[in-house]
C-alpha cells in the first residue's frame, strides 16, 4: 500500500443494520490515523484520532480499530440510522513532526429508512 | 464554539479578477490550514500555518496566495486561477498539542466552492 485506500467506495444498508468499512494504510513509519465524518453542505467532523497499535475508540454508535504493523483500520456503526448517511473519510498523518493530513477517497454510506 | 467559519459559500471568478476567500476561528487554535478538493477527490492539502507564519506550502502555484493577519484569520488571495482550479476549498484549524502535532484533532470548516470561467 502506497497511499490511504478506503473500501468500499459506497454502502447501502437498511435502517437498523450494522455496518463496517476500511482504511488501509502504509504500516511503515505509522504515526496517527484520523477519522471524519463529512455530510453532504456540511464541515467535516473529527471523530477519531489514532494512534497506538490495538487502538480502539468509541463514539455512540461509531467504532474504531487499528492495526499498524498491518496497515488497516476498521470503522464500525452499529444500528446504522438514516442520519449516519455520509461520507466517512480516514487521514494519514505523513511524518511524526508535521500536521499533514493525506486523506483517502472515502466511504459514502446511505441508509435507507 | 468548535465552528470554523468559511465565506463567501460560493464564488464565481473570471480568469483576470482577483479574489480572496475568508476563514475565521475563535477557538484559540495556533495551526491554521487550506485544503482543495476536486469532484470525486480526497482534500488535498495546500497550505499549513503555524502561530501566524507559514509552516508548509505544498508547492502550490503563487496564483494562490495566503495570509494569516492574526491568530484567529486565515485569507486565501487568488489571482488569474485557471478553470482547472475550480474546487471547494476548506480551511481547518487545530490546537497545537504538548504530545505532538499528530494527534491534533483538525477542525473543518464548511468550505468555499469555487468556480473559475
Amino acid at each position: 500500500i502506497l497511499n490511504v485506500e478506503q473500501s468500499p467506495q459506497s454502502l447501502h444498508v437498511q435502517e437498523g443494520d450494522s455496518t463496517n468499512f476500511t482504511c488501509s494504510f502504509p504500516s511503515s513509519n505509522f504515526y496517527a490515523l484520523h477519522w471524519y465524518r463529512w455530510e453532504t453542505a456540511k464541515s467535516p467532523e473529527a471523530l477519531f484520532v489514532m494512534t497506538l497499535n490495538g487502538d480502539e475508540k468509541k463514539k455512540g454508535r461509531i467504532s474504531a480499530t487499528l492495526n499498524t504493523k498491518e496497515g488497516y483500520s476498521y470503522l464500525y456503526i452499529k444500528g446504522s440510522q438514516p442520519e449516519d448517511s455520509a461520507t466517512y473519510l480516514c487521514a494519514r498523518i505523513r511524518s511524526g513532526s508535521a500536521r499533514q493530513l493525506t486523506f483517502g477517497s472515502g466511504t459514502q454510506l446511505t441508509v435507507l429508512p | 464554539d468548535t465552528e470554523v467559519t468559511q465565506t463567501p459559500k460560493h464564488l464565481v471568478m473570471g480568469m483576470t479578477n482577483k479574489k480572496s476567500l475568508k476563514c475565521e476561528q475563535h477557538m484559540g487554535h495556533r495551526a491554521m490550514y487550506w485544503y482543495k478538493q476536486k469532484a470525486k477527490k480526497p482534500p488535498e492539502l495546500m497550505f499549513v500555518y503555524s502561530y501566524e507564519k507559514l509552516s508548509i506550502n505544498e508547492s502550490v502555484p503563487s496564483r494562490f496566495s495566503p495570509e494569516c493577519p492574526n491568530s484567529s484569520l486565515l485569507n486565501l488571495h487568488l489571482h488569474a486561477l485557471q478553470p482547472e482550479d475550480s474546487a471547494l476549498y476548506l480551511c481547518a484549524s487545530s490546537h497545537l498539542a504538548g504530545g505532538g502535532p499528530y494527534q491534533e484533532t483538525q477542525y473543518f470548516g464548511p468550505g468555499t466552492r469555487l468556480l473559475v470561467l
